[in-house]
């Protein structure tokens, strides 16, 4: 059974740049949801995606974007970077829907900094 | 106020010592209750799981919820020095999608 995996590992970008950052989901899961955790605090909700669909979003800005493939894989955009965009995004799985097993498995996280 | 509030230490304890992690948290729907694990520069690694109220062990772990207090713990017995890590409580509802509302994280080191 392959685990979450994430990609790219760490990024430096500029103030006003955009970035795409990728999520494969755990084999057999359908739902990915992205995490927000800056230094010192816990993650903090963006969205998730169910089968392609959005399925709820948390208290962030319509320039964080995301998508999900056929494949469950997803991507998670950001339009016009901010220095506090500067972050550790995590993408988790989980497989919705069946019964005991819809606990959130993550990934290790892109290490965003925005300068 | 918070959602979910969790001291975040540091906390240092000697090897051997048994470890008690806790969280409160304001909203009387959490239902799911969950346990992480994160080292640095990692992603969260999920520990214990729970629904509802009551205990649940795992090896050297115990989780505990006791909703009437909107109270939860996690014990480690016997820690060793690879449980230093940072410690995440997590919360859900039943309703609609699996968002997690997660506490701070409690920085804990186990002094061999």
């Amino acid at each position: 059974e392959t685990g979450v995996t994430q990609s790219p590992t760490h990024l430096i970008k500029t103030r006003g740049q955009q970035v795409t950052l990728r999520c494969s989901s755990q084999s057999g899961h359908n739902t990915v949801s992205w995490y927000q955790q800056a230094l010192g605090q816990g993650p903090q909700f963006i969205f998730q995606y169910y089968r392609e669909e959005e399925n709820g979003r948390g208290n962030f800005p319509p320039r964080f974007s995301g998508l999900q493939f056929p494949n469950y894989s997803s991507e998670l955009n950001v339009n016009a970077l901010e220095l506090d965009d500067s972050a550790l995004y995590l993408c988790a799985s989980s497989d919705a829907g069946t019964s005991g097993t819809d606990t959130q498995y993550f990934g290790p996280g892109t290490r965003l900094t925005v300068l | 106020q918070k959602e979910v509030e969790q001291d975040p230490g540091p906390l240092s304890v000697p090897e051997g010592a048994i470890v008690s992690l806790n969280c409160t948290y304001s909203n009387s729907a959490f239902q799911y209750f969950m346990w992480y694990r994160q080292y640095s520069r990692k992603g969260p690694e999920l520990l214990m799981y729970t629904y509802s109220s009551g205990n649940k062990e795992d090896g050297r772990f115990t989780a505990q919820v006791d909703k009437s207090s909107k109270y939860i713990s996690l014990f480690i017995r016997d820690s060793q020095p690879s449980d230093s890590a940072t410690y995440l409580c997590a919360m859900r509802t039943n309703f609609g999608n699996e968002k997690l509302t997660f506490g701070t994280g409690t920085r804990l080191t186990i002094i061999p």
